[in-house]
């Protein structure tokens, strides 16, 4: 079955940096677009950025655009969400997440992981 | 960036009862509408696709209809494990865009 197991969640300092990983299993990852997905405590949820499924094209959500780099290795199966100039307002769960269908460019996010906490805190 | 509005912000229903959850959108994004439900701890779950098309294993007594920059989610009957917080999301347009929930709570 379909499993997305994040990691590299922690506390950090203002401005400084943090790199999260999501371990994919249990499906071609390859052919899939990627997702990160944040959730600050007790808010809703905040879509953060996607990669295609061969990594030729990325976006990003305008709150953390310049700050973050979405990237992914098909060889290992795993995606990753480099986070710099951190500040308190990144503080969240950070879901990996896959799209729907293969080779789409539209698709509703179908599978998610459980999450890596991430606190930006002095 | 396409802005999602929720309504209401919190709904009181009776178990049984009908429940219907609102979303617009502030621009047209065909039926490139996701719901998903969120319960507390949880990672969210999908819903509906496509507006109006089930996920798979979703019960019948979920729906979704709406097209353009107006959309519904209804549970005809809700059932104790339904009460949760419901976003939707937009996929038609970058930076995908999620509205701001709403929890349904037992009355």
């Amino acid at each position: 079955q379909v499993q997305l197991v994040e990691s590299g969640g922690g506390v950090v300092q203002p401005g400084r940096s943090l790199r999260l990983s999501c371990a994919a299993s249990g499906f071609n990852f390859r052919s899939y677009g990627m997702h990160w997905v944040r959730q600050a405590p007790g808010k809703g949820l905040e879509w953060v950025a996607f990669i295609w499924f061969d990594g030729s094209e990325k976006y990003y959500g305008d709150s953390v655009k310049g700050r973050i780099t979405i990237s992914r290795d098909n060889s290992k199966n795993t995606l990753d969400l480099q986070m710099n100039s951190l500040r308190a307002e990144d503080t969240a769960v950070y879901y990996c997440a896959r799209d729907r269908r293969y080779f789409e460019s539209q698709e509703a996010i179908e599978y998610w992981g459980r999450g890596t906490q991430v606190i930006v805190s002095s | 960036e396409v802005l999602m509005t929720q309504s209401p912000a919190t709904l009181s229903v009776s178990p049984g009862e009908r429940a219907t959850l609102s979303c617009r959108a502030s621009q047209s994004v065909s039926t490139n509408l996701a719901w998903y439900q969120q319960k507390p701890g949880q990672a969210p779950r999908l819903l509906i696709f496509g507006a109006s098309t089930r996920a798979t294993g979703i019960p019948a007594r979920f729906s979704g209809s709406g097209s353009g920059t107006e959309f519904t989610l209804t549970i005809s009957s809700l059932q104790s494990e339904d009460f949760a917080v419901y976003y939707c999301q937009q996929y038609n347009n970058w930076p995908r865009t999620f509205g701001q929930g709403t929890k349904v709570e037992i009355k």
